[in-house]
């Protein structure tokens, strides 16, 4: 399995821009960017995901650079709801391996 | 609105006692998951079904079993539970395919007394 790097915790005032980073330099060409968060004592919600482009949704935008090796979640707006574990996964086949994840603390 | 549900939220057991947990499904997905997630860790995938196609992790012990009697349940047993297996348990659906999304129910605390 392709394995991810991210930063272990970091902060975002309410109402900023939150940018969450991911490091994937082993990522094969098949393989998906799955975002997932855990609000806690949750079961993991699905946030966005990506192969080469970048996606948008109602939550989240994905930027993939373009060599694949890492890309950046990013939550327009952040809000003091979207203080959560976040996880971000390459995803091979029906599996997700789920690494640490970062906490993302947003505050007021 | 469809989704997973898992029942109980919170299930207390005695050290050694069996213990059910059971998740259901309305989004008729063929693929169902059970993981594992301890305190301050992530979400570890103990097995997952394929239809009926059960499909086991490598290192997902012994005493913990799975059953799906039809597409929307799914139940897990854990035959001797121990004072380590005290665990967030979530269960998850999807459709078949790497691009498929997996959706999860809201866990299961488990106690072992």
């Amino acid at each position: 399995d392709a394995k991810t790097t991210q930063p272990t915790s970091m902060d975002c005032a309410e109402g900023r821009a939150a940018n969450l980073p991911c490091n994937h330099s082993t990522i094969s060409g098949n393989e998906y960017v799955y975002w997932y968060r855990q609000i806690h004592s949750q079961g993991p919600q699905y946030i966005i995901h990506g192969l080469k482009n970048n996606e948008t949704n109602e939550m989240a935008s994905l930027i993939i650079t373009e060599d694949r090796k890492s890309s950046t979640l990013i939550l327009p707006h952040a809000t003091l709801r979207d203080t959560a574990v976040y996880y971000c996964i390459v995803k091979y086949s029906n599996k997700l391996v789920f690494g640490a994840g970062t906490i993302l603390r947003v505050k007021s | 609105d469809a989704m997973v549900i898992q029942n109980p939220r919170y299930q207390v057991t005695q050290f050694g006692k069996p213990v059910t947990l059971s998740c259901s499904q309305t989004l008729n997905h063929n693929v169902m998951y059970w993981y594992q997630q301890k305190s301050s860790q992530a979400p570890k995938l103990l097995f997952h079904y394929y239809d009926k196609d059960f499909n086991n992790e490598a290192d997902t012990p012994d005493n913990f079993q799975s059953r799906r009697p039809n597409t929307s349940f799914c139940f897990l047993d854990i035959r001797s539970p121990g004072l380590g297996d005290a665990a967030m348990y979530l269960c998850a659906t999807s459709s078949p395919g790497v691009q498929e999304t997996q959706y999860f129910g809201p866990g299961t605390r488990l106690l072992v007394l």
